[in-house]
């Protein structure tokens, strides 16, 4: 069945740093993928989306492009700030919309 | 626009008693999502619906847990009775169309308490 697997935590960064969060899938047909990010004691926010190959998401800074190829959607920002500390989750919808999968979540905490 | 409404936030309960979650989705989302989400964990489907009608609940334990969703608005799921395991974050999501390019947006959660 469809899956995503993003890679084990905690990652510890200084601020300013250079991050990546790997995620890869597995899934039939064309899925769309997502980052959600969940700051304690929230539920979780849309952080970006990419809904075809090649597809580039972007929000604060955050980067993430589908790359059919290697069945990957790495998340990446370019200098992180303490506000960033928080759980990051990458997602799948399904080509027929009819499932909406999640890895297990990556915690991300950065010092000043 | 309110975003997904839950309540309670907290519930604290013991064992074998019965609790219920509220779940009032973004106005004009048709299709709702309860999840589970255990500790360092991440969210997993218990239950979909498409406005009433529940499409998907083959990973709701139907031995103790049941929803709903009258006149396919709000939401109510049911725990009875209520084990120690069951101690988790349950999430409310709503989504505009069941396409594949339609994000889910949720709730803060019911963080519930076995005891």
């Amino acid at each position: 069945g469809d899956s995503v697997t993003q890679m084990e935590g905690p990652v510890t960064l200084s601020e300013e740093a250079f991050l990546t969060i790997n995620c890869t899938y597995t899934a039939t047909g064309y899925p769309s993928l997502f980052w959600y990010v969940q700051y304690p004691g929230e539920g979780l926010q849309l952080l970006l989306k990419a809904t075809k190959a090649d597809d580039k998401g972007s929000n604060k800074g955050f980067e993430a492009t589908y790359r059919k190829e290697t069945t990957s959607f790495h998340l990446e920002k370019g200098s992180v700030q303490v506000s960033d500390s928080a759980v990051y989750f990458c997602a799948l919808r399904n080509q027929a919309g009819t499932a909406l999968i999640f890895g297990k979540g990556t915690t991300l905490s950065v010092s000043s | 626009e309110a975003g997904v409404v839950q309540s309670p936030r907290y519930k604290i309960i013991e064992k074998k008693q019965p609790v219920a979650f509220w779940c009032n989705p973004i106005s004009g989302h048709n299709t709702l999502y309860w999840y589970l989400q255990n500790l360092g964990q991440g969210p997993e489907l218990l239950i979909r619906y498409e406005n009433e009608e529940a499409v998907d609940d083959s990973q709701l334990p139907k031995d103790r847990f049941s929803a709903e969703r009258l006149k396919g608005v709000d939401s109510t799921l049911k725990i009875q009775p209520a084990e120690l395991g069951d101690s988790a974050v349950y999430l409310c999501a709503s989504s505009p169309g069941t396409g594949a390019q339609f994000e889910a947006f949720f709730g803060q959660g019911t963080r519930l308490t076995v005891v």
